[in-house]
């Protein structure tokens, strides 16, 4: 099934901003907007935002999402180490009736 | 507060089926979908389907289609996700995520080891 696309890998050093990126086509995130989650290794994925802009309670301000087309974006502020993740983008692909994930994008924090 | 809580580890003999629990608390268990979301090793996430527990209705990823079944009992809240004809491909950490309708998965079991092996 089709899926979205982040890159593999990005490195940033601490209290720096980072941002990632998730590109679909106009039937997934330019339809509904995407979902962000942030995997540590060994442990489940935890939601950081959905349709774009929206976070979960207990999530840090830190974390904000965005939307351009089809592209979406998620931009971590003051990095931590304890943000040094796997980070993924999902969408509902409405060509698919299904959902779609980004390969992930792994995040190193120097 | 809302927990997931999935069945044990599982070891299946290529051909074979696997049928993973997923125990819910917490919540009104009818009023969220339950999806199922693959992890192979060292790989990103793939969705099988999703069930809806007040109905219920289930939607099933193309890929999946004939292979998978996704049941529920309202009696113990609980989510149930069925694999046949397993190959090695199939070996995978298998999570149950609970959806707020319309939103994402915002909660997750802990996951559930198989391994299809001869």
């Amino acid at each position: 099934q089709a899926g979205l696309t982040q890159p593999p890998s990005v490195s940033k050093g601490l209290r720096q901003t980072a941002t990632l990126t998730c590109t679909g086509n106009s039937n997934d995130v330019g339809y509904e907007g995407a979902a962000w989650l942030q995997q540590h290794q060994g442990h489940p994925p935890k939601l950081l935002s959905y349709r774009t802009n929206n976070r979960p309670s207990g999530i840090s301000e830190r974390f904000s999402a965005s939307r351009s087309g089809n592209t979406a974006s998620l931009t971590i502020t003051g990095l931590q180490a304890e943000d040094e993740a796997d980070y993924y983008c999902s969408a509902w692909d409405s060509s698919l009736s299904a959902w779609v994930f980004g390969g992930g994008t792994k995040l190193t924090v120097l | 507060q809302v927990q997931l809580v999935q069945s044990g580890a599982e070891v299946k003999k290529p051909g074979a089926s696997v049928k993973v629990s997923c125990k819910t608390s917490g919540y009104t268990f009818t009023n969220y979908y339950m999806h199922w979301v693959r992890q192979a090793p060292g790989q990103g996430l793939e969705w099988l389907g999703i069930i809806n527990p007040n109905g219920p209705s289930t939607s099933y990823a193309q890929k999946f289609q004939g292979r998978v079944t996704m049941t529920r009992d309202t009696s113990t809240t609980t989510v149930y996700m069925e694999l046949s004809s397993l190959g090695s491909e199939d070996t995978a950490v298998y999570y149950c995520a609970r959806e707020p309708h319309g939103q994402a998965m915002d909660a997750w079991g802990q996951g559930t080891p198989v391994t299809v092996s001869s």
